[in-house]
């Protein structure tokens, strides 16, 4: 159980085009989700976390309008990229709360590897 | 500020010597402390929650202990599968997941 799953895993575009990220939890509904950027060999840095239903809050530096979230349904968060550079070149990981084990636990997708060239 | 420091930065091992790996943390009621397992190129994988000092968890290799200050992660035996980025989290009132850097640990036959 609580498997999240991402797409795509890896996705290459043309520095100004637009990227969106799909995160859904397969087998548990996740009212809260939670999106993370990592740059090689550092940890997870937090960008935003998504309540279903309602806006996304973003941690301080994370440009809103860049990093557009949609939390749509209990199942499905999205990220997208807006007008990407070379320097948004990131893996993102999103990550959802399940209730099914302890109060707090959050399970992670498998990463989406984002080249802008 | 909450803050979560992992020693060492890398650990290498001969597969069936021992270790402990740390994770030393400072936050603002801590509600939960958690170890995930990160392979190259995926998301972590979850491994355990400890909620309060004194507790212990354990799974396969991997025993998990807990204290006011810091938690170890003790692998036992080690095998090369083993292998990979061990990282410590912890969430406060601050209705965060905070990570550490992590400890990239390689078991060698």
């Amino acid at each position: 159980g609580a498997v999240v799953s991402q797409h795509p895993s890896r996705v290459i575009c043309k520095s100004g085009t637009s990227v969106k990220i799909e995160c859904r939890s397969l087998d548990f509904q996740a009212t809260t989700m939670f999106w993370y950027r990592q740059f090689p060999k550092k940890s997870l840095m937090l960008m935003a976390t998504s309540n279903e239903g309602s806006k996304a809050t973003y941690e301080q530096g994370v440009e809103k309008d860049k990093f557009l979230i949609n939390h749509a349904s209990l199942t499905l968060s999205t990220l997208t990229v807006t007008s990407a550079h070379p320097e948004d070149s990131s893996f993102y990981i999103c990550s959802a709360r399940s209730l099914i084990g302890g109060p707090y636990e959050q399970y992670f997708g498998p990463g989406t590897r984002l080249t802008v060239t | 500020e909450d803050q979560v420091t992992q020693s060492p930065e890398a650990l290498r091992l001969q597969e069936g010597e021992s270790s402990s790996l740390n994770c030393s943390y400072t936050v603002s009621g801590l509600r939960g402390l958690f170890w995930y397992r990160q392979d190259p190129g995926k998301g972590p994988e979850f491994l355990f929650t400890l909620y309060s000092a004194g507790e212990e968890k354990e799974k396969e290799r991997l025993k998990a202990t807990l204290t006011k200050k810091e938690s170890f992660l003790h692998i036992t035996a080690p095998k090369p599968e083993d292998s990979a980025t061990y990282l410590c989290a912890v969430f406060s009132n601050t209705d965060k997941l905070i990570f550490g850097t992590g400890t990239r640990l390689q078991v060698f036959p």
